[in-house]
């Protein structure tokens, strides 16, 4: 069975705080891996890695994917209240379908307090 | 920027009804799904839709699930006798790769 396991389940920081999200996963044909933010309702993209050890940023987020020890971390420094929210990793299954289907993990809750 | 839309927002149902969640992808997507979130639990796979048909369905996604692309925009999810265990969060997403935007989900509770 596919898993994609993520940790912690929930963290609070202060603003200011760097914070690392954990994503590890044992899936068949392995395509690629997604990173979401989830506010409210929907998930909102943030990263797809697909290549070891090349880092994706965007503004204060990054993110690295290492596909030897299955597993990839996102980083978000100078935390904010905004960055509050569930972030969501997913790994994107090759099934030969043609079609891209997401196995989600549980997500980690990130609180960031003033 | 364009984004991907879902009616109702909320729908409450009792058991054994038939319902239908609406999803509106984006104009030049190609690829669409369904996903759902229970209550407290991770975001799950249902369906996926390429060229006019499924091209893959979860475990989840049983003989009581259909789908449908009526009108070249629209894209429904039909429950046709729903349970409880239904009641969740129902997310449509459309992409035109890798890529997947979600909608705001519409919350189905079913009493």
């Amino acid at each position: 069975e596919d898993k994609v396991v993520q940790s912690p389940l929930s963290l609070v920081v202060h603003e200011g705080d760097t914070v690392t999200l954990n994503c590890s996963y044992e899936v068949t044909n392995f395509r690629s891996l997604l990173w979401y933010k989830q506010e409210k309702k929907a998930p909102t993209f943030l990263f797809m890695l697909t290549s070891s050890g090349i880092e994706k940023k965007s503004g204060r987020l990054s993110s690295i994917l290492d596909k030897k020890e299955l597993f990839s971390i996102l980083n978000i420094t100078a935390t904010q209240t905004g960055d509050s929210a569930i972030y969501l990793c997913a790994v994107d299954l090759n099934s030969g379908a043609g079609s891209y289907q997401l196995t989600f993990g549980k997500g980690t809750k990130l609180s960031v307090i003033p | 920027e364009p984004e991907v839309t879902q009616t109702p927002s909320h729908q409450v149902t009792q058991m054994g009804q038939e319902v239908i969640l609406r999803c509106v992808p984006i104009s030049n997507h190609l690829y669409f799904y369904w996903y759902r979130q229970i209550l407290g639990q991770k975001v799950e796979f249902l369906v996926s839709f390429y060229n006019n048909e499924i091209s893959e369905k979860s475990e989840i996604f049983d003989d009581q699930f259909s789908v449908e692309r009526p009108d070249g925009s629209n894209f429904t999810l039909k429950i046709r006798s729903t349970k409880l265990e239904d009641s969740a969060m129902y997310f449509c997403a459309s992409g035109r790769g890798y890529e997947q935007y979600f909608g705001p989900g519409t919350r189905l509770t079913v009493t």
